[in-house]
């Protein structure tokens, strides 16, 4: 089967530094996407990634390692506005869309 | 403003009534879709539609129904027959019109259906 697992919940202190994981399993690999998605809202795209490394965008970077099935989106300078979920996403091989449940970060002042 | 508007964003109705999901989309977009979101899971794919009078089942079809008859909108029916309905419903689509694999998807407001 296909899977993707992320931390359930995560608590970090306003300023500093979270890095959210993300592993897969998928028949196939074709991108993975991070969204950001606040209590009772629509996800927002985040980040894109498909080849080995680290993709940097302000304060929000993505890394992904293909050879390791694993991912991680790392979140900078925490603000309490970042307090939301964290959904990772992996395309197969069948371009279809493989949807993790979420990691909820709480942000504490 | 270009967006995705559903409606409307808290739906009650009693058990064994079908209801209707609004999904409108002014972004010109070709293709759109409607998610199923429970607590500890993922998104789970319903529907989709690539083109105006054309749709394709997801992984959860059973006990829901659709209709493309114009490209801005893309309403989903909840019907009798499924068995959990309370969830909340995204709905989405993408520029491009092949899939959500090559592309961000830009989502709707959601819908919270709770069925009493």
């Amino acid at each position: 089967g296909q899977n993707i697992d992320q931390p359930t919940e995560m608590t970090a202190t306003e300023g500093a530094i979270v890095q959210i994981n993300c592993t897969y399993q998928t028949s196939g690999f074709n991108g993975l996407f991070w969204y950001q998605q606040h209590a009772g809202e629509a996800p927002t795209f985040l980040s894109y990634n498909v080849l080995d490394g680290l993709e940097e965008k302000g304060r929000f970077s993505s890394f992904l390692s293909r050879s390791k099935g694993y991912s991680y989106l790392l979140l900078k300078e925490l603000q309490m506005k970042d307090s939301a979920s964290y959904l990772c996403a992996v395309v197969d091989s069948n371009y279809q869309l493989i949807w993790g449940a979420g990691t909820k970060l709480i942000i504490k002042p | 403003d270009g967006g995705i508007t559903q409606s409307p964003k808290y739906l009650f109705r009693k058990e064994g009534q079908n209801v209707t999901l609004s999904c409108e989309q002014n972004l010109n977009h070709d293709a759109m879709y409607w998610y199923r979101q429970d607590p500890g899971q993922g998104l789970r794919l319903i529907y989709y539609s690539q083109i105006v009078n054309d749709f394709q089942k997801g992984d959860i079809a059973e006990g829901y129904s659709v209709s493309r008859e114009k490209k801005e909108s893309f309403p989903l029916t909840v019907t009798s027959a499924q068995k959990n309905p309370t969830a909340f419903y995204l709905c989405a689509s993408s520029p491009e019109g092949a899939s959500l694999a090559y592309t961000e998807a830009f989502f709707g407001q959601g819908t919270r259906l709770t069925v009493v």
